[in-house]
């Protein structure tokens, strides 16, 4: 079975503080890697993407880094926020088709 | 930009009956996705359309489980009977085209509770 393995699965942050989500995968046919942002009562929202033809991508305070090789990918929140306290979960998906195969989520917690 | 709209929010019903939540994509979106979100998990895809045939049908549990999308635009899901396993939050999302990295776009849910 295709799975993403994801961690911690909570972490507690001081504000100011870098927060960093672990996730590995097993199926190499993997192209796409998402993280997803999800608030209580809401809906997953995109959050920021990754191919792996790049190690590293950064978008704003947000940046993922990707091992190919050891099959990992992680995301890393600077200056972490408490506006950033909520359900963070990784995805991959196979260039051939658009399932999302989801990590089992990390609750983030931003402590002011 | 209106987003993914789905109905109910929220629904309570007792094992054996039947439940249909609808959802309605982002206009111009071919593709459209029903995800389970059990509590404390990640989602997983229940069924996949593009326009309105099924591309992903492959974890859905057919026996109870059944989606349809007339028109390749609104789509309801149906359980009938409910068990008590499948109290979770039921998502939507929709997606421009059927290729991997499109981004995919979520609604708020719904949450159904089997009692």
């Amino acid at each position: 079975q295709q799975q993403v393995k994801q961690s911690p699965q909570s972490l507690i942050v001081q504000k100011g503080g870098i927060s960093i989500i672990n996730c590995a995968y097993e199926n190499t046919a993997f192209d796409y890697f998402p993280w997803y942002q999800q608030f209580p009562g809401k809906g997953p929202a995109l959050l920021i993407a990754i191919r792996p033809d790049v190690s590293e991508k950064k978008e704003g305070r947000f940046t993922i880094s990707f091992n190919k090789s050891a099959k990992q990918f992680s995301l890393h929140i600077m200056d972490s926020q408490p506006g950033d306290s909520a359900t963070y979960f990784c995805a991959a998906s196979k260039k051939s088709g658009s399932r999302l195969t989801f990590g089992e989520g990390t609750q983030l917690t931003v402590n002011p | 930009e209106a987003g993914v709209a789905q109905s109910p929010r929220y629904k309570i019903i007792e094992k054996r009956q039947s439940v249909a939540f609808w959802c309605n994509p982002i206009s111009g979106h071919a593709t459209l996705y029903w995800y389970q979100q059990i509590l404390g998990q990640g989602p997983k895809l229940l069924i996949q359309f593009q326009n309105n045939g099924v591309v992903d049908d492959s974890q859905l549990p057919k026996d109870r489980f059944s989606a349809e999308r007339l028109k390749g635009v609104d789509s309801t899901l149906k359980i009938q009977p409910a068990k008590l396993e499948d109290s979770a939050v039921y998502l939507c999302a929709s997606s421009l085209s059927l290729a991997g990295a499109d981004t995919q776009y979520f609604g708020p849910g719904t949450r159904l509770t089997v009692l």
